[in-house]
């Protein structure tokens, strides 16, 4: 079974550019969250979607936004770079949510993004 | 605010002998823990997961255990290998219908030949 992917690998932007980061999920999860890396501050959960939906967002401007497909690849935008943004983003997949069950979270190898 | 604490950034281990990654946590919603492990230029992979209503779960030469009355949680690596050298992170769910993940800073554990 084909793990998480994600695209781009790497990218270059500069201070004011917008970007869009890519997440096929494994096949069958429907859940898609996505989460920030950078140093000294761990993962930082940005948001989570199922069916279409945003079901979950973390504390982040309102330049972080996101979709998810009907087929449920998801991707992310970031509008209005800044240096700060410059991270690792992490696309995680994973079956439905259910209220009072944990499931499993696979990772895919992130997009490292520099701002410049 | 930081919800889950890894105070210690980074640790160094004999091979053979045993690894003892520590955390933290504040919110005594948290009803379930998981360790993940990750390697550079990889997305973490799920190592140990606990619940809230166990206070020990094992899994081969890894354990985790949980002290819910101080809010800690630790995950013991016995014998540690070189190939376990990698940075663990220690997150924690609020149940509920979402898969959010709270995730601590990290601890970068190097294990010594």
């Amino acid at each position: 079974k084909a793990g998480v992917t994600q695209t781009p690998r790497y990218l270059i932007k500069t201070r004011g550019q917008q970007v869009t980061l890519s997440c096929s999920p494994i096949s069958g999860h429907r859940s898609v969250s996505w989460y920030q890396q950078t140093p000294g501050q761990g993962l930082q959960f940005l948001f989570e979607y199922f069916s279409e939906t945003q079901r979950n967002k973390g504390n982040f401007p309102g330049r972080f936004s996101g979709r998810q497909f009907s087929n449920s690849r998801s991707e992310m935008n970031v509008s209005t770079l800044e240096l700060g943004d410059s991270a690792l983003y992490l696309c995680a997949s994973s079956l439905q949510p259910i209220g009072g069950s944990y499931n499993e979270q696979f990772f895919g190898p992130g997009t490292r993004l520099t701002v410049l | 605010d930081q919800q889950v604490k890894q105070n210690s950034p980074s640790l160094s281990v004999q091979e053979g002998r045993i690894s003892i990654l520590n955390c933290d946590y504040t919110n005594s919603m948290f009803d379930y823990f998981l360790w993940y492990k990750k390697y550079p230029a990889e997305g973490p992979t799920f190592l140990i997961s606990i619940s809230s209503i166990k206070d020990k779960n094992e899994d081969g030469r890894f354990t985790v255990f949980l002290n819910k009355s101080a809010k800690h949680l630790s995950l013991h690596i016995v014998p540690s290998q070189p190939g376990d050298s990698a940075v663990y992170f220690c997150a924690a769910s609020d149940g509920g219908a979402t898969n959010k993940l709270i995730f601590g800073t990290g601890t970068l554990l190097a294990v010594q030949p």
